[in-house]
């Protein structure tokens, strides 16, 4: 898998739009982006993936500029309950690939 | 429709012993994985299975076994428990797309392991 860059920590308030950026500057031709939230306890639970342009889902959107070196996860008006750890992956991840995680983006949502 | 079910939840072992985590999933998932989290840390993974039949080591295998004799289990053995075993350990599985590509992966709700 593509070496990933992403900020240890970010703080945020409830009901802003909170955007947390992925480097991925070794990204191959065949590699998805796909972004993982964690909560305190739990595993973590798959939020969105995509290969180019703009995903949106009902958790969240993926920006991923026309070079594919980055990608931006943004996640609408966050509340308390948004406070987690996000993990950004990337990789073609064929049949034989291992899925290696990161350490991941701690996010806390302050009132 | 029960996803990834992880048992047992948690578990005290003494030093030296040995134990299976049980992981089965009911998705018809082919890739299976399993990991583990120290405190503060993220993800490590242990031991990941493409299929029934076929197992190969992650980043960190030692002192642990697995095996996948059909596509819903997949256990995790601890051979000779140590201290240094302690932690959580997740279970994941996903579906492969028609080209190969994961769709994203399903994760248990893991296992609290302490060695003492």
């Amino acid at each position: 898998l593509a070496k990933t860059t992403q900020p240890i920590s970010m703080d945020s308030y409830e009901g802003q739009e909170v955007n947390i950026t992925c480097s991925h500057n070794n990204i191959a031709t065949n590699d998805y982006i796909t972004w993982y939230q964690q909560f305190p306890s739990q595993g973590p639970r798959f939020i969105i993936q995509g290969y180019k342009t703009k995903v949106t889902n009902e958790v969240a959107s993926l920006f991923i500029p026309a070079d594919r070196k980055s990608s931006t996860l943004s996640l609408p008006r966050v509340s308390l309950s948004d406070t987690a750890v996000y993990y950004c992956l990337v990789g073609a991840l064929n049949r034989d690939d291992k899925i290696i995680f990161g350490k991941g983006t701690r996010l806390h949502i302050l009132p | 429709n029960a996803g990834v079910t992880q048992t047992p939840k948690f578990q005290v072992l003494k030093t030296g012993q040995s134990m299976t985590l049980q992981c089965a999933q009911d998705m018809n998932h082919e890739y299976m994985s399993w990991y583990r989290q120290d405190p503060g840390m993220g993800l490590r993974l242990i031991h990941y299975s493409v299929g029934a039949g076929i197992t190969d080591q992650g980043e960190v295998p030692n002192g642990y076994n697995v095996s996948r004799s059909t596509t819903e289990d997949f256990p995790l053995r601890l051979l000779s428990a140590a201290p240094s075993q302690t932690s959580v350990y997740f279970c994941a599985s996903s579906s492969l797309r028609l080209a190969g590509y994961h769709y994203g992966y399903t994760f248990g709700s893991g296992t609290r392991l302490t060695v003492v």
